[in-house]
């Protein structure tokens, strides 16, 4: 079956420029997450949905960046008013719902987001 | 593509040996573990999981211990090959009921296979 899906792969945008980066998740996994990796280290929180409800957010590094699920399964990151130290590789993540215990997060390939 | 590893820890091995690679965890109520593998240009792959009941699991050719005194997870692998060559993270989440949902991953190590 399908992993998980993230387009585009590269998104080159001019500081200023919203963004927008889209993650189709493994097809009938509930939870999906965020994550941002800089260059050499681990990826980063920045998201967490259950379905379409978004339930935690405390990832997300300003106001600048929204997160939406509207219908439980394509999610959008969307980042406005692009900064150079927003440049980074942007990871989706799904899993099966972990009602009681925990289920592995699989990872899609990544959207690397440069700013100039 | 661009180097996942630049600025991390390496660790050298010869094709065919056993690779021991190393993680220290941060939160002792951390209860599940995983470690995947993250190859130039590509996301994390999931090798193996282990829960905190739990002190040792084995896959295929992978051996992940964790030691939960010292707040030390590793993972082993066998046989080392050529394939094996890339970045390795750990990662640790809180239970579900623990309001478990992100991962935290740890610093990554970038193991060189030698033919």
């Amino acid at each position: 079956g399908a992993g998980v899906s993230q387009s585009p792969r590269y998104k080159v945008a001019k500081r200023g420029q919203d963004v927008a980066l889209r993650c189709d998740p493994i097809s009938g996994h509930v939870s999906l997450f965020w994550y941002q990796q800089a260059l050499g280290q681990g990826p980063e929180f920045l998201t967490y949905f259950q379905n379409e409800a978004q339930l935690d957010k405390s990832g997300l590094p300003s106001d600048r960046f929204f997160a939406e699920r509207p219908e439980g399964s394509v999610s959008t990151l969307k980042i406005q008013r692009t900064q150079q130290e927003d440049s980074a590789v942007y990871l989706c993540a799904s899993s099966q719902p972990g009602w009681d215990s925990n289920q592995p997060q699989h990872f899609g390939d990544g959207t690397r987001l440069s700013i100039l | 593509g661009e180097s996942v590893g630049l600025h991390l820890p390496t660790l050298s091995v010869q094709e065919g040996d056993n690779s021991i690679i190393n993680c220290a965890y941060s939160n002792s109520a951390s209860d599940y573990f995983i470690w995947y593998k993250q190859e130039s240009g590509k996301g994390p792959q999931f090798i193996i999981d282990i829960r905190s009941n739990m002190d040792k699991r084995q896959g295929q050719r992978v051996t992940v211990l964790l030691n939960k005194t010292v707040k030390h997870l590793s993972l082993q692998i066998a046989a080392t090959q050529p394939g094996d060559s890339a970045v390795y993270f750990c990662a640790e989440n809180l239970s579900p009921a623990g309001g478990g949902n992100k991962l935290t991953f740890g610093t990554g190590t970038q193991l060189k296979v030698e033919l």
